[in-house]
């Protein structure tokens, strides 16, 4: 257990609202990530950072920004909600860096309707 | 980019026997293996990894089996309890990039 809490857990917003998703870790570690997962698609990276204010893309960033400005806390938002961001969505740390342990939170259920 | 990919979607199990659940991938260059599980309602939760200079690593019921020949990785639960029936994820790693890509998941169901 990595300390790892997400809020909310669930959401149900309307298209065009902005959504912002919170991932907060009590270990220090310097990596953070947020994934979504959909049925088929496994867990598609979204954002990453690697330190304070040092963040990159994903695989599937489009429509999404993050913000890292504590180390135990990495923000996702959606600037303007649509269907196609209704997922599942993990946040996730490494814990020891240089292998395959990542660490992942509860998960953050979010429709758009 | 390069993917990582399950050979099936879904594996029925019964109790007590064992389960050989697949991996294809793609990434010569991937440094790490690893396998995740994952339960209803929860995140992931790291199971086993393998170095790629290794072949075969075993923990706790289960072992890894990794064939670069053939880009192939296995994971390999003994005597198949209720408690293993969740979605089994392979996800591969290369040292320096920090990111992990995974597959798109075998649902285990294990039989009474």
């Amino acid at each position: 257990d990595a300390g790892i809490t997400q809020s909310p857990r669930h959401k149900v917003t309307e298209t065009g609202t902005p959504v912002t998703l919170r991932c907060h870790q009590t270990e220090n570690h310097r990596y953070m990530y947020w994934y979504r997962q959909d049925p088929g698609h496994g867990l598609r990276l979204i954002h990453y950072s690697y330190g304070v204010k040092d963040t990159d893309k994903g695989e599937v960033s489009d429509g999404y920004s993050v913000s890292r400005s504590k180390t135990e806390d990495f923000l996702l938002t959606l600037e303007s909600a649509t269907s196609s961001q209704t997922s599942v969505y993990f946040c996730a740390t490494f814990g020891t860096e240089n292998t395959g342990e990542l660490f992942f939170g509860e998960g953050s259920r979010l429709t758009v309707l | 980019g390069e993917s990582v990919g399950l050979h099936l979607p879904t594996l029925s199990v019964q109790e007590g026997d064992n389960s050989i659940i697949n991996c294809a991938y793609s990434n010569s260059a991937s440094d790490y293996f690893i396998w995740y599980k994952q339960e209803s309602g929860k995140g992931p939760q790291f199971i086993i990894d393998i170095r790629s200079n290794m072949d075969k690593r075993q923990g706790q019921r289960v072992t890894v089996l990794l064939n670069k020949t053939v880009k192939h990785l296995s994971l390999q639960i003994a005597a198949t309890q209720p408690g293993d029936s969740a979605v089994y994820f392979c996800a591969e790693n290369r040292l320096g990039d920090y990111k992990l890509s995974f597959g798109a998941g075998t649902t285990v169901t294990v039989r009474a």
